[in-house]
């Protein structure tokens, strides 16, 4: 399977700061997935990218399927986007290590 | 619509005792995965099925098994509980790639397992 590395691997922000996260993939990655992890374990979807760009209030997301990568925007942090961020690729689903985001008020 | 489901919530072991995690779900998806996640780690594949009467080993399969006898239902086997199988394990289900091109994966609440 492929290989999925994430970073940074951990953030701190101040609430209201804006961040980047990155999803780098070994090989060619299709069904490309942003999912955050809260407090609680509760793993929810924020988006089904396999390539393009994709806006949702606050985050957006960009995949470059082409150079294997992608990117997820957080911008004006607030204290409930705490939590771990995975992203996650292919038939087989496997995830990245995470990136754990701690904003502070 | 209940989406992904996951029985039992809780569960404690002891060494050697072998229980089934079961994950149901409502949406008709094909495919079907099981995942254990550690303190502190992310999510890492155990096995996953891509359809009814199907399943594949993911990146940890070692001390489990899994049925897909029906569509609906994906089952997680520990036939001889380890203390190195203490995990929160989550079940997710997807539509599958023929099905249309929103293809986006749907996790249970997870099932928190100790082995003592």
């Amino acid at each position: 399977g492929i290989q999925v590395e994430q970073s940074p691997p951990d953030l701190i922000l101040q609430e209201g700061a804006n961040s980047t996260l990155r999803c780098n993939f070994s090989d060619s990655v299709n069904n490309l997935q942003w999912f955050h992890q809260n407090p609680w374990g509760q793993l929810i979807n924020l988006f089904y990218i396999p390539s393009g760009t994709k806006q949702n209030g606050r985050l957006s997301a960009t995949t470059v399927a082409t150079e294997r990568y992608s990117l997820l925007y957080i911008s004006s942090s607030q204290t409930t986007d705490s939590g771990v961020y995975f992203c996650a690729g292919n038939n087989d689903m496997r995830f990245g290590a995470g990136t754990r985001l701690t904003v502070k008020p | 619509n209940a989406g992904v489901t996951q029985t039992p919530k809780f569960r404690v072991l002891k060494t050697g005792q072998s229980m089934t995690l079961l994950c149901a779900q409502d949406m008709n998806h094909e495919y079907m995965y099981w995942y254990r996640q550690d303190p502190g780690m992310g999510l890492r594949l155990i096995h996953y099925s891509v359809g009814e009467g199907t399943t594949a080993k993911g990146e940890v399969p070692d001390g489990y098994n899994v049925s897909r006898l029906k569509k609906q239902n994906f089952l997680l086997g520990l036939e001889s509980a380890a203390p190195s199988q203490t995990s929160v394990y989550f079940c997710a289900s997807r539509r599958g790639q023929r099905l249309g091109p929103t293809n986006e994966q749907f996790f249970g609440p997870g099932t928190r397992l100790t082995v003592l």
